[in-house]
């Protein structure tokens, strides 16, 4: 049970656009602490894709973009590609139990 | 660019200590920066495993505190991971990355990741 909630899955055509919510509480997401996202392709180590919600690192293309409101965050891809298929984790900190990163479990994106 | 290089054996026997080591190339250590060890067991989500800055203090992951001890060898540029009591459940691919934003921030890069299983 990861302390940050994300769908297991979402799915989409190419070219259209979709979302992937990350849902915390008050101790962490709530409580203001960041929200960044990764990127994990079959087989390889995951890379960073957004930080400090809405940040794009040097390189990712502008139709990945982040928000963050209240207790959640989401992650919108548009245009979506069939390289875009992979698992997408959301990560921020969380001040309870003497504080702890803390990861979403994940959600796999299907390109149709 | 900054680039790490996780090592260390494969293949730990239960009720033994897990070690590996994280090579930086590319950056200094001692320069700053926290640096943080994460792990995925096979088919699963990531885990916080704990973080280290450069001066030596360290913070975490409660679940796993009392098996975990994070280490910091500046004059090799590298850190060090040691997982105490193992068990099948410890099974997985551990990641090595630098922790950017403070000690509340992200990670960014990472390294490629090293396999280790638990097994008799």
């Amino acid at each position: 049970q990861s302390v940050l909630t994300q769908p297991p899955s979402v799915s989409g055509a190419p070219g259209q656009r979709v979302t992937i919510s990350c849902t915390g509480s008050s101790s962490n997401i709530g409580a203001g602490y960041d929200v960044h996202w990764y990127q994990q392709l079959p087989g390889t180590a995951p890379k960073l894709l957004i930080y400090g919600n809405s940040n794009r690192p040097s390189g990712v293309p502008d139709r990945f973009s982040g928000s963050k409101s209240g207790t959640s965050a989401s992650l919108a891809i548009t245009g979506l590609q069939a390289e875009d298929e992979a698992d997408y984790y959301c990560q921020s900190y969380d001040s309870s139990l003497s504080g702890s990163m803390v990861f979403g479990g994940g959600t796999k994106l299907t390109v149709l | 660019q900054v680039q790490l290089q996780e090592s260390g054996p494969g293949l730990v026997k239960p009720s033994e200590t897990l070690s590996l080591t994280c090579a930086v190339s590319g950056y200094s250590i001692s320069s700053g920066y926290y640096w943080g060890w994460i792990r995925q067991p096979p088919g699963k989500g990531l885990e916080w495993i704990g973080s280290i800055y450069h001066s030596g203090s360290t913070y975490y992951n409660p679940s796993l505190k009392s098996r975990v001890t994070i280490s910091v060898d500046t004059s090799k540029n590298q850190f060090s991971l040691k997982l105490s009591s193992v068990t099948a459940a410890d099974t997985a691919v551990y990641y090595c990355a630098r922790l950017s934003g403070s000690y509340v921030g992200w990670f960014d890069p990472w390294g490629q990741g090293t396999l280790v299983t638990v097994s008799s």
